[in-house]
């Protein structure tokens, strides 16, 4: 079983500030994806990364998939009330790609 | 755009009684899937299911749940005898591809309240 362990659990933050939230494991994966879920929603795909050292920008996120392949990271700049929600990594599992979650950063971003 | 749509949002029941949850995945979309949430929990796989047949379920997804595709749009969700346990939100997804990369596509959840 593949266990994604996400950090930190919880966040809370001034508007305008930085953060980076991780996800890690021991297991080495082909692609990971992050997704934010809001309250009473499923959860929304924000960026897939495939490629060891892999960065990716969406706006003010950036998104790292570790060298290794076996962690990843999400970094907002500039943080605004509309980034908050639950932020999720997950891998799709090899055949019928169902996705394994972590366990989820619950940001919260104060105006 | 295209979206995957749940109903009801919310359903309440008393344990032992059965519920189908339904699903109406994207139209060209041929992997469907079942999560559920418990909350304050991660989001777990149920059960996948692709041309017509259960392609892999979870230890949650025992002998009480049972999943079916009766007509060429929904996709449904039954648990036969619900627990307290049951309790949760339960997503639905669709994904049009094999491609591992592929989107998965959630809806919005129908919250499942059993007393």
């Amino acid at each position: 079983t593949q266990l994604l362990e996400q950090s930190p659990q919880f966040l809370s933050i001034q508007e305008g500030e930085n953060l980076t939230v991780y996800c890690n494991s021991s297991s080495v994966f082909s692609s990971l994806q992050w997704y934010r879920q809001e309250p009473g929603e499923g959860p929304v795909l924000l960026v897939t990364v495939v490629t060891g050292g892999e960065v990716k920008k969406l706006k003010r996120l950036t998104f790292q998939f570790g060298d290794a392949r076996k962690d990843s990271s999400l970094h907002i700049t500039a943080a605004q009330p509309g980034d908050t929600g639950l932020y999720l990594c997950a891998v799709p599992n090899f055949g019928n790609e169902k996705l394994t979650f972590g366990t989820g950063t619950r940001l919260t971003i104060i105006p | 755009e295209p979206e995957v749509t749940q109903t009801p949002s919310h359903q309440v029941t008393q344990m032992g009684q059965e519920v189908i949850l339904r699903c109406v995945p994207i139209s060209n979309h041929l992997y469907f899937y079942w999560y559920r949430q418990i909350l304050g929990q991660k989001v777990e796989f149920l059960v996948s299911f692709y041309n017509n047949e259960i392609s892999e379920k979870s230890e949650i997804f025992d002998d009480q749940f049972s999943v079916e595709r009766p007509d060429g749009s929904n996709f449904t969700l039954k648990i036969r005898s619900t627990k307290l346990e049951d309790s949760a939100m339960y997503f639905c997804a669709s994904r049009s591809s094999g491609n591992p990369t592929d989107t998965q596509y959630f809806g919005p959840g129908t919250r499942l309240t059993v007393l």
